[in-house]
């Protein structure tokens, strides 16, 4: 079965400071992955996603993320954060034909 | 402006009682979705609804009911059947030929257990 572990459920890191989120996902078959993110009390946006192609993705608000299939990784990454980038950072992996697993999440802390 | 609505922001449900949430988009999408989503827990898929007067159980279903009589809406009601009903409730719904990551979400409805 297709799922993901997001093992860090809160990183706090200092305004302008890298961060990567990571998660780890299972799977047998070919993958397709996602990172959303929730800002407090809305739903989710989508950041970017994986269907095929470059293993590097680049995504909204300065995002990326990199597709490791030896190490079964689909980490975030972003070089400077701002403190706007304060959210909820879920990675998602498509399972079937017509549903999609989530993570459990990370908060993203971005202290001034 | 086009979007997803959810209505209530917060809503309150006494032991024994049926609470509907309510989700109005008005984007044309046929695909919507209700989820549901606890503390340190990613999102949970309840239903979900191709086109209207369609729609299928997702992995946590029971306790729930739906309908989708109209195009934009897509109402979710929590029955007393549903044992632990206290959680954040999103709604969503998919542009035609989009994949489904292709969600636009709405802003959720808290429910909350007196």
């Amino acid at each position: 079965a297709q799922s993901v572990t997001q093992l860090d459920s809160q990183v706090p890191v200092f305004e302008e400071a890298p961060v990567e989120l990571r998660c780890n996902y299972s799977s047998s078959v070919s993958v397709y992955l996602f990172w959303y993110v929730q800002y407090p009390n809305q739903g989710l946006q989508l950041l970017l996603k994986y269907l095929s192609g470059s293993t590097l993705v680049k995504g909204i608000n300065g995002f990326e993320a990199e597709f490791n299939k030896s190490q079964t990784s689909f980490h975030l990454r972003k070089p400077s954060v701002h403190i706007s980038d304060t959210a909820e950072y879920f990675c998602a992996v498509r399972r079937r034909a017509n549903n999609l697993f989530f993570g459990t999440g990370t908060r993203l802390t971005v202290i001034p | 402006d086009g979007g997803i609505t959810q209505s209530p922001k917060y809503l309150f449900r006494k032991e024994g009682q049926n609470v509907t949430l309510s989700c109005e988009q008005n984007l044309n999408h046929d695909a919507m979705y209700w989820y549901r989503q606890d503390p340190g827990q990613g999102l949970r898929l309840i239903y979900y609804s191709q086109i209207v007067n369609d729609f299928q159980k997702g992995d946590i279903a029971e306790g729930y009911s739906v309908s989708r009589e109209k195009k934009e809406s897509f109402p979710l009601t929590v029955t007393s059947a549903q044992k632990n009903p206290t959680a954040f409730y999103l709604c969503a719904s998919r542009p035609p030929g989009q994949g489904w990551e292709t969600q636009y979400f709405g802003p959720g409805t808290r429910l909350l257990v007196l």
